[in-house]
């Protein structure tokens, strides 16, 4: 079992819609970041949370600890946002091992 | 541009060779993690330096070793190649060695192993 699960895997919006991708984990963490994968490889840090809420331009990240939940949600979306996003966090007790959810593959239709 | 640089882009080896990777850090980043992506696992984390000293380790494989040199640049070397290690491999650095900092990710490097 993956300590950290995203959902859903894949997602295939139109343009302007909101999104939201999931992810939660089973065990207490201090942070979650979330990462942005482009489809030539290179990877883009989003956000790391410790809690509630942060806010870039059309994206948000939310986190509820209690919960072992995060969101990422993405507001008029466009084209360009089409990427894998990841969740990943480092798990107690591990020193600073950081494990990754599968990945969300997103893409934006025109 | 992230400001981690990473080299090579591409390599291409044989099985059993040797490979080594570099990768420099942001200016004023202390902490350097090495991650691998492979198609069937995903992103895994490989090993974490901080300041010159190993912080965590991961699934790092015997055959693989990592240092952080003075200047803070850090190479992972990776020995016995085999077809499995054929991957994209990215390091990130990082201001600090905790997990509330925000990492930078370079570019990655392209290893196949034929």
């Amino acid at each position: 079992k993956n300590e950290v699960e995203q959902s859903p895997q894949n997602l295939t919006a139109q343009e302007g819609e909101f999104i939201t991708i999931n992810c939660s984990y089973s065990v207490g963490i201090s942070a979650l970041h979330w990462l942005q994968q482009h489809p030539g490889g290179g990877i883009v840090s989003l956000f790391m949370l410790s809690s509630g809420k942060k806010k870039h331009g059309r994206l948000i990240a939310t986190i509820n600890i209690q919960e072992k939940h995060s969101s990422l949600h993405i507001t008029a979306s466009h084209p360009r946002d089409s990427a894998v996003y990841i969740c990943a966090a480092p798990l107690p007790n591990t020193g600073n091992q950081f494990y990754f959810g599968t990945g969300t593959s997103l893409t934006v239709i025109p | 541009d992230s400001g981690v640089t990473q080299t090579p882009k591409h390599l291409i080896t044989a099985t059993g060779q040797r490979v080594t990777l570099r990768c420099s850090p942001r200016s004023g980043d202390l902490s350097v993690y090495w991650y691998q992506q492979s198609l069937d696992q995903g992103l895994q984390f490989l090993i974490q330096y901080y300041n010159g000293e190993e912080r965590a380790k991961g699934n790092i494989l015997e055959r693989f070793s990592a240092q952080q040199f003075p200047d803070l640049h850090s190479e992972l070397n990776l020995s016995s190649l085999e077809l499995g290690d054929s991957a994209l491999y990215f390091c990130a650095s990082s201001v600090a060695g905790d997990s509330y900092n925000e990492q930078f990710f370079g570019p990655g490097t392209r290893l196949t192993v034929l």
